[in-house]
């Protein structure tokens, strides 16, 4: 059964500063997702990583994925409030495609 | 941008009752997936579907679950005797690639008393 664990769970930071949101998964994959939620609202996808090494960025996030280690991170530089949401990883099953099995994610709030 | 749609927003059921959920996916899309999302919980896979059949269901669709595309349009969820543990937001997704990126819908927040 594939296990996705990320921490930390909950993470209060000051804008400004910066952090890093790990990712691990327990069996091989080379295709994983950052998504952030918002409160009551749906999944937006932030970034598709599909090769070991992969790395991607947009803003002040900046997403990168070893699948040697199964470990993706997810680095917030110079934190803002807008920032702050619940941020998913998923990982596919190399079996089967976009069967995503999420970790619990980490909710962010950023204080001014 | 093209977006998959889902009706109602809320829905609020009487335990034993049949629900439908509905989602519009993104036109051009192929594969399309059920996922749910227990409140304070991660969100969790239900089914996947492609070329008019269900690709894979987890332990949570059982017999009381079911899917269909009535057209080419639309593709529905329905619960055919809802219990309490169904409470949970249902999201629609759909992608056109089995390995792209997958749109999810806004939800619909399903309520059993």
């Amino acid at each position: 059964e594939l296990k996705v664990e990320q921490n930390p769970l909950f993470l209060s930071m000051q804008e400004g500063k910066n952090y890093t949101i790990y990712c691990n998964y327990s069996t091989t994959s080379d295709r994983l997702y950052w998504y952030r939620q918002d409160p009551g609202k749906s999944l937006e996808s932030l970034f598709v990583l599909l090769s070991n090494g992969a790395v991607k960025q947009e803003g002040r996030l900046m997403a990168s994925l070893d699948t040697k280690a199964r470990l993706s991170t997810l680095h917030i530089t110079a934190a803002v409030h807008d920032l702050s949401a619940t941020y998913f990883c998923a990982v596919d099953h190399e079996t089967s495609g976009s069967r995503l099995t999420f970790g619990e994610g980490t909710q962010l709030t950023v204080n001014p | 941008e093209p977006e998959v749609t889902q009706t109602p927003s809320h829905q609020v059921t009487q335990m034993g009752q049949e629900v439908i959920l509905r989602c519009v996916p993104i036109s051009n899309h192929l594969y399309f997936y059920w996922y749910r999302q227990i409140l304070g919980q991660k969100v969790e896979f239900l089914v996947s579907f492609y070329n008019n059949e269900i690709s894979e269901k987890s332990e949570i669709f059982d017999d009381q679950f079911s899917v269909e595309r009535p057209d080419g349009s639309n593709f529905t969820l329905k619960i055919r005797s809802t219990k309490l543990e169904d409470s949970a937001m249902y999201f629609c997704a759909s992608t056109r690639d089995s390995n792209g990126k997958l749109f999810f819908g806004s939800g619909t927040q399903l309520s059993v008393l």
